[in-house]
Order: C-alpha cells, then structure tokens, then sequence
C-alpha cells in the first residue's frame, strides 16, 4: 500500500462532464505535484504545490484546474477533456528540504482517465 | 536543459541473475540529484535509490545499487540476485536544481526499461 491515496482508480468521462480526481497523504509533505503519463511514456509534470502555494505550472490547458485545499488534499479538477486527455494521472508527495538536498517524491497508484 | 537518456527499451534476463540498467545524464549543473523509480504494470510509481552529485560512495539500497560515474555523466543501476517480482519499467530521473522553488524539485525523467525477469 501507498502513503498517497488517490481516487477514483479509474474514470471514464465524457467530454462534457465535469470531474474531480484527489490526492491525500499524511506524512507531512508541503510539496505535493500531479503528472500526466501516456502509455510506455516518462510522467509529465503538470503541476507543483510548495506550502500550499502553486509553484509550477507546466502550461497545463486550463481544462484542468489544481487546488491544494490544505497541506494533506490535492485536487484536479476536470472540464470538457478531449479524447487526448486519457491518460495515468499520477500525484505525489515530498518533503521541503532546504540546500538543494533531496529527498524522493513518494507517488500513489494513479488514476486511469478515459475521455469518451 | 538537464536531460536523461535510457539506451535501453527493454532487457530480459533470467531469474536470479544480476542485471545493469544503463542512465547517462547530461546538466551543467554542479549540485544535482538522480534518483530510480520503478513502475509495476498498476501503475505505482516506487522510489528504489538517490544518489547525490557531491556523495562520494555508491548508494545501496538491499538488492538495489547505483554505479555513479560522475566523469561519464552515467548513474546504472545494478539488481543483485533478479526476482520475478523486479519485472517492471524502470526510470531514471534527475533533479533539476533550477527549480528547487521553495524546496519542491521537478524532475525530469528518463524514457524507462522494460525489464522483464525469465523463470
């Protein structure tokens, strides 16, 4: 099992509903940030949180929106995806260590999206 | 722009066998961090080794070690006594030191293995 829970496990949507995917640990980690994988694809970053604050935004097209609504919960939600926008959507977790020194980004099992 | 590269798309080896998984890295950066993850077909991503630019030895982790060659830009890592349970996609990823915003790190990620462990 994972320190970082994320639901659903799987979602399939059509292209105009509106959805939600969320993330959630409990190890104290302010940095939490959600990526994007293709099949037989590297994770791509999406977005990054630092105390709660957004930090990184990978240029992400604002059908998907991020809230951190506090230290522990991520949240992305979705709205008229395109059929492109299926993917694994991954969240993780890490410590805010300072002098470059760094510790691993812990990550849950994802959700598999599919955009009808 | 930091960027990794796996040379290899996929490797079969038998069962209890060592296996070495090639990551070449290439920063102009002097402070770096290059970590492992592996990725079991569900999809979780498993943090497995972190080896940092400035530690002199080679990190170990159990069956897990990193051959760092900081001359050759490469950082291997190396599976002792291979289980069928290491089947999975492995990635390399280095932490770029430009966007340590206040403390988060973005990693960039290497294209992955598909190692596959023969009974």
């Amino acid at each position: 099992d994972t320190e970082v829970t994320q639901t659903p496990k799987h979602l399939v949507m059509g292209m105009t509903n509106k959805k939600s995917l969320k993330c959630e640990q409990h190890m104290g980690h302010r940095a939490m940030y959600w990526y994007k994988q293709k099949a037989k694809k590297p994770p791509e970053l999406m977005f990054v949180y630092s105390y709660e604050k957004l930090s990184i935004n990978e240029s992400v097209p604002s059908r998907f929106s991020p809230e951190c609504p506090n230290s522990s919960l991520l949240n992305l939600h979705l709205h008229a995806l395109q059929p492109e926008d299926s993917a694994l959507y991954l969240c993780a977790s890490s410590q805010i260590l300072q002098g470059g020194f760094s510790k691993p980004q812990h990550f849950g099992d994802g959700t598999r999206l599919s955009i009808l | 722009a930091q960027k990794i590269t796996q040379t290899q798309p996929g490797m079969f080896v038998q069962e209890k066998e060592a296996v070495t998984l090639d990551c070449t890295y290439d920063t102009s950066d002097q402070s770096y961090g290059l970590f492992w993850y592996k990725q079991p077909s569900s999809g979780e991503m498993i943090f497995l080794i972190y080896q940092g630019s400035y530690d002199e030895q080679n990190a170990t982790e159990g069956r897990y070690s990193l051959n760092f060659q900081k001359a050759r830009k490469s950082a291997n890592l190396v599976i002792s006594a291979s289980q069928l349970g290491d089947s999975a996609m492995y990635f390399c990823a280095m932490r770029e030191a430009l966007h340590l915003i206040q403390g988060a790190q973005k990693l960039v990620f290497g294209q992955g293995t598909r190692l596959t462990i023969n009974p």
